[in-house]
């Protein structure tokens, strides 16, 4: 199985702040990753797919990265709607695994 | 517009089954391949089993198998998850979502809750 390891688990941060969020991979795959969104008592959202592709309707401040081991999940100016939950998902191999989450609250 | 609602969850004893629904709409139900996820109280999402659009594919996360069976109907653009020898692990709010091999989880429910307490 491949594990996948995500961090900060937790971040404070401030409007228009810049935000890196990193998933490791215990096992090197290409591209089948995802990142998702989510908010409290809400279904995750997607935002990335294949690692770097942004998801339709999605604001263009989301970006990602990486490949191989390490992926990441870049928030280039922080909104007030972007204070949530961040998980990585890789879907290269069965069984599929998230990362344990990153939640950015407010500074 | 996509829509998944799911149905079915509820309290139930430990060792009693249940039977999650997911009716789908919005879109042609029977191109897609179909997925649950389920996330357990305060911690994050755990994917659970995909099926191929025709239901000729299945696949489980290992500590399912065995005890959990997806299934689909492409007629009532349904999909389920039959859920038997319940345990208090996984009581979890169930969510079903459309997958694509280019995409990962496109669309997803909004989630039903399962509490498996006795």
């Amino acid at each position: 199985d491949i594990q996948m390891t995500q961090s900060p688990s937790t971040l404070s941060a401030s409007v228009g702040d810049r935000v890196t969020i990193t998933c490791r991979a215990s096992q090197s795959f290409s591209f089948w990753l995802a990142w998702y969104q989510q908010k409290p008592g809400r279904a995750p959202k997607l935002l990335i797919y294949k690692a770097s592709t942004l998801e339709s309707g999605v604001p263009s401040r989301f970006s990602g990265s990486g490949s191989g081991t390490e992926f990441t999940l870049t928030i280039s100016s922080l909104q007030p709607d972007d204070f949530a939950s961040y998980y990585c998902q890789q879907y290269n191999s069965y069984p599929w695994t998230f990362g344990q989450g990153t939640k950015i609250d407010i500074k | 517009d996509v829509h998944l609602v799911e149905s079915g969850g509820g309290l139930v004893q430990p060792g009693r089954s249940l039977r999650l629904s997911c009716a789908a709409s919005g879109f042609i139900f029977s191109s897609y391949w179909m997925s649950w996820v389920r996330q357990a109280p305060g911690r994050g999402p755990e994917w659970v089993a995909n099926i191929k659009s025709d239901g000729s594919e299945k696949y489980y996360v290992d500590s399912v198998k065995g005890r959990f069976t997806i299934s689909r109907d492409n007629v009532k653009n349904s999909l389920y998850l039959q859920i038997n020898s319940l345990r208090t692990q996984d009581t979890a709010v169930y969510y079903c979502a459309t997958y694509s091999r280019a995409a990962g989880l496109v669309y997803w429910g909004q989630g039903t809750l399962v509490t498996v307490s006795s």
